[in-house]
């Protein structure tokens, strides 16, 4: 059964830099093929892909995004990690992570964390 | 990368079939084989309900089907029931160093 949760910090400061994590079970991520996104919804908005990492650890990310956001993994923990830095009101979102099948859907999500942006 | 075109929202009745369209570029939906869909009730996360254009995961309804043409996917839902009301959002694979692009997303009500 593949499950999939996200944790960190519920609010965070203008300024400050986000650091998210995905543990996950059911799945390595030290096995050819598996790959684990991070995607995030603003409140009442559309869905938004942020990053992603492999099993050989090749990293991929948004574009518009690419110079604040950080992906990692820890196999031997079964995380992902996710940083963003410089974070701003327009930030607030609730951040998912989901398993990313043969590179190309979300076949797993986890429930999904909301992230306040706040002084 | 723009995201993907979605109407806002679409209506039916219970029993009745509707579609929702997803209008992309060559560079995404018309470019690859790989639009997914995704229905997401409040306050719940996405789930996977077709991939790979017209494919459904094991334990989704065959009342959901998936087609594509040209830059346009589209999501049918047939025989359309109470719990199906939810919001929907389509995504593809693009060729941009942005890998994957979602829709604006669909929200689908049971009159």
């Amino acid at each position: 059964q593949v499950t999939l949760k996200e944790s960190g910090p519920a609010l965070v400061k203008p300024t400050q830099t986000l650091t998210l994590t995905c543990t996950f079970s059911g799945f390595s991520l030290s096995t050819n093929g598996m790959r684990v996104s991070w995607i995030r919804q603003p409140p009442g908005k559309a869905l938004e892909w942020l990053a992603r990492i492999d099993w050989d650890d090749d990293k991929f990310y948004s574009t518009s995004l690419k110079t604040r956001l950080t992906i990692s993994k820890d196999t031997s923990k079964n995380q992902v990690v996710l940083t963003m830095t410089n974070m701003d009101p327009a930030d607030t979102a609730t951040f998912y992570c989901a398993r990313t099948a043969a590179g190309t859907r979300f076949d797993y999500w986890g429930q999904g964390t909301l992230v306040t942006v706040s002084s | 990368q723009s995201a993907l075109t979605q109407p806002a929202s679409v209506s039916g009745s219970p029993g009745q079939s509707i579609t929702i369209s997803c209008t992309g570029t060559s560079s995404d939906v018309g470019g690859y084989n790989y639009v997914s869909w995704y229905q997401q009730h409040p306050g719940k996360a996405p789930k996977l309900m077709i991939y790979d254009v017209s494919n459904r995961p094991s334990g989704v309804s065959n009342r959901f089907s998936g087609s594509k043409s040209g830059n346009t996917a589209s999501l049918t839902i047939s025989g359309l029931q109470a719990e199906d009301e939810a919001d929907y959002y389509c995504s593809s694979y693009t060729s941009s160093s942005t890998r994957y692009v979602f829709g604006t997303g669909t929200k689908v009500s049971v009159l």
